[in-house]
């Protein structure tokens, strides 16, 4: 099985701040890499998908970048719709996996 | 608009059985894949078991195997889960989502079903 593994778990910024987020594979994965966001009592929503494509109707100011084992979701002018848990996930392989998730929060 | 729209959960103990169902619409449901990912209270998301467009394809992590079997009926539009030999830590969310091809994000969720595993 692949392990996806985000870090940080948890990261208190402010309003406008610039925000990375990690994801590591234990083993290659192409560009095979998705990125949701989800919002407390909510279903995850599709950020980006093949590593760096954003979905229809996301914002800019997200963006992804990495290919084979480790990838990045970077957040560029932090606004407050987008507090909340992000995962990434691979799609190259059953089982099919996620990462732990970061928690972005509010400083 | 797509739509999917998951039922079936409860309460129930240890060792029973529950049957999930994800009504889909607004797309053409047999040209896609359907999964399930559950979320227990607190923790993060877990792809739980995947059938194929034609369902003639179907995939499980390895906890829930030989105790949850996936189906759909596409004249129906509609995936089901049946799960048995329930135990406490299948106590999730579940959702079901759709992806047009292997190797493709899940682009729709639905909102999930509670199931809580407890005597």
């Amino acid at each position: 099985d692949i392990q996806m593994t985000q870090s940080p778990s948890s990261v208190s910024a402010s309003v406008g701040d610039r925000v990375t987020i990690t994801c590591r594979a234990s083993q290659g994965i192409s560009s095979w890499l998705v990125w949701y966001q989800q919002k407390p009592g909510k279903a995850p929503q599709l950020l980006i998908y093949a590593a760096s494509s954003l979905q229809g109707g996301v914002p800019s100011r997200f963006s992804g970048s990495g290919s084979g084992t480790d990838f990045t979701l970077t957040i560029s002018s932090l606004q407050p719709e987008d507090f909340a848990t992000y995962y990434c996930q691979q799609t190259y392989s059953f089982p099919l996996t996620f990462g732990g998730g970061t928690k972005v929060e509010i400083k | 608009e797509v739509q999917l729209l998951e039922s079936g959960g409860g309460l129930i103990p240890p060792g029973g059985s529950l049957r999930l169902s994800c009504a889909a619409s607004g797309f053409t449901f047999n040209s896609y894949g359907i999964s399930w990912v559950r979320q227990a209270p607190g923790k993060g998301l877990e792809w739980v078991s995947s059938i194929s467009g034609d369902g003639g394809i179907t995939h499980y992590t390895d906890s829930v195997k030989g105790r949850f079997t996936i189906s759909r009926d596409n004249s129906k539009n509609t995936v089901y889960l049946q799960m048995n030999s329930l135990r406490a830590e299948d106590t999730a969310v579940y959702h079901c989502t759709r992806r047009k091809a292997s190797g493709q994000p899940f682009d729709y969720w639905g909102q999930g079903t509670l199931v809580i595993v407890s005597s």
